[in-house]
């Protein structure tokens, strides 16, 4: 079936990098994604990767995706107290045909002064 | 442009009573969805809506009912509220791009409680 998993909280001083990691079942999926969410708000698209891809750069964000482990992860460098947030991992369903994707638990990201 | 609209942003009810939840998109999108997020079970779909005239039942349904209006309007409706259904609502929609590639707009939510 398809789950996506992720840890729940992670940590960082301000000016370091963050690592965000994410799992994922479905060997299907064409589509990873990264969402972000800030406090009382909805989610944001951040950035997205083709499965055929294993790393896409966008200013601070690098993503890195291992297929054979299906294993995606968003490292923020240079990290700004503005980058606390939930950060959501997930994938498209290519069978269903409908755009519906699966979301992981999201990742608090707390980044300290 | 506005997105992805939803109404109300907070509502408190009694259980038993009903609501329907409002999204509006302006994006010319086919697809909608209904999500509710739950502290540390993330975004879990309650009922999609591939292209006006259809939905179906997403990984969550029981309590629920939902219609697509039309191409823009995507409403949820809670027949008979109870505490269990305490959440905050997102309404989203999506268009297929280039090779599939399905990117969600978010609205910003609706926070419900029920007592």
């Amino acid at each position: 079936g398809e789950d996506v998993e992720q840890s729940l909280f992670l940590s960082v001083r301000e000016g370091d990098s963050s690592v965000i990691n994410c799992t994922y079942t479905d060997s299907s999926s064409t589509y990873l994604y990264w969402y972000k969410q800030e406090p009382g708000a909805g989610l944001q698209l951040l950035t997205y990767i083709f499965s055929n891809m294993d790393m896409k750069q966008d200013q601070r964000l690098t993503v890195l995706l291992n297929k054979k482990d299906k294993h995606l992860s968003l490292r923020i460098a240079d990290t700004q107290t503005g980058d606390s947030a939930i950060y959501f991992c997930a994938e498209n369903s290519p069978s269903s045909n409908t755009g519906k994707l699966i979301f992981g638990q999201g990742t608090t990201l707390q980044v300290k002064p | 442009n506005a997105g992805v609209t939803q109404t109300p942003k907070f509502q408190v009810l009694k259980t038993g009573q009903s609501m329907t939840l409002q999204c509006a998109q302006d994006m010319n999108h086919n697809s909608m969805y209904w999500y509710r997020q739950d502290p540390g079970m993330g975004l879990r779909l309650i009922y999609y809506s591939a292209s006006e005239g259809t939905t179906d039942k997403g990984e969550v349904p029981n309590g629920y009912n939902v219609s697509r209006l039309n191409k823009r309007e995507f409403s949820l409706r809670l027949e008979s509220a109870a505490p269990s259904q305490t959440s905050v609502y997102f309404c989203a929609s999506s268009e297929a791009g280039r090779q599939g590639h399905y990117g969600y707009t978010f609205g910003s939510g609706t926070r419900l409680t029920v007592v």
